[in-house]
């Protein structure tokens, strides 16, 4: 039962232009929601995250959107830029309700920015 | 401080062997994860320590795996009698209570032949 799903396994964006990556859960008891990007034979580093008591967070060119009614997450980086190229993952926990901040990850967006 | 540490990156092992994983977290960090990461998936929730204290683990943890985090510092993953099926990058985690942004570690890459 996959509970975080990113349905888009790879992006392709123009270099200066906006990337946009999509994340949907079903679980409603997750509570915080974080992006990790990872590059080849590296572990996750986290990125960016937020809470479900806010619909927004930035933090310079990345901004991620939450709408808990359609239980649905998005990732913008704004510009892009061919550094950002990496394997991104949602993950999401519910660490107030399940008594640990354990993370469930989605399967990735591989995003290619286009110099 | 230069984050989650595991050693080694890579191993590969042939089929029934036992295997053993070191992760050192960040040093003020008092909760650790270990997580698998399978070819086109992402991290999978493996076990969770508080300190010394194993408090979960996941159905993914056979029998065969096991974990250990003495005196609450480094942890160790060991496989027993490793299968191909093992074969994945287990990926290291750490964090502080309250905070859910947990940093990982390169990870360690096995190959079971």
């Amino acid at each position: 039962d996959q509970q975080v799903k990113q349905n888009s396994p790879s992006l392709s964006v123009q270099e200066g232009r906006i990337s946009i990556l999509n994340c949907d859960y079903t679980n409603s008891m997750f509570d915080y929601f974080l992006w990790y990007k990872k590059y080849p034979a590296e572990g996750p580093t986290f990125l960016i995250s937020i809470s479900s008591i806010k619909d927004k967070n930035e933090d310079g060119r990345f901004t991620v959107f939450l709408n808990k009614s359609a239980k649905h997450l998005s990732l913008h980086i704004v510009p892009s830029q061919p550094g950002d190229s990496a394997v991104y993952f949602c993950a999401a926990s519910g660490g107030k309700n399940f008594g640990n901040e354990k993370l469930t990850f989605g399967t990735g967006t591989r995003l290619t920015i286009i110099p | 401080d230069t984050g989650v540490s595991q050693d080694p990156r890579h191993k590969i092992t042939k089929r029934g062997q036992n295997v053993t994983f070191r992760c050192d977290p960040i040093s003020e960090h008092n909760r650790l994860y270990w997580y698998r990461q399978t070819l086109g998936q992402g991290p999978e929730f493996l076990t969770y320590f508080q300190n010394e204290a194993q408090l979960e683990k996941s159905r993914l943890l056979s029998d065969r795996f096991s974990a250990e985090r003495p005196k609450g510092s480094f942890s160790t993953l060991e496989i027993q009698r490793t299968e191909q099926g093992d074969s994945a990058m287990y990926l290291c985690a750490s964090s502080w209570t309250g905070d859910t942004e947990a940093f990982f570690g390169q990870g360690t890459r096995l190959t079971v032949v």
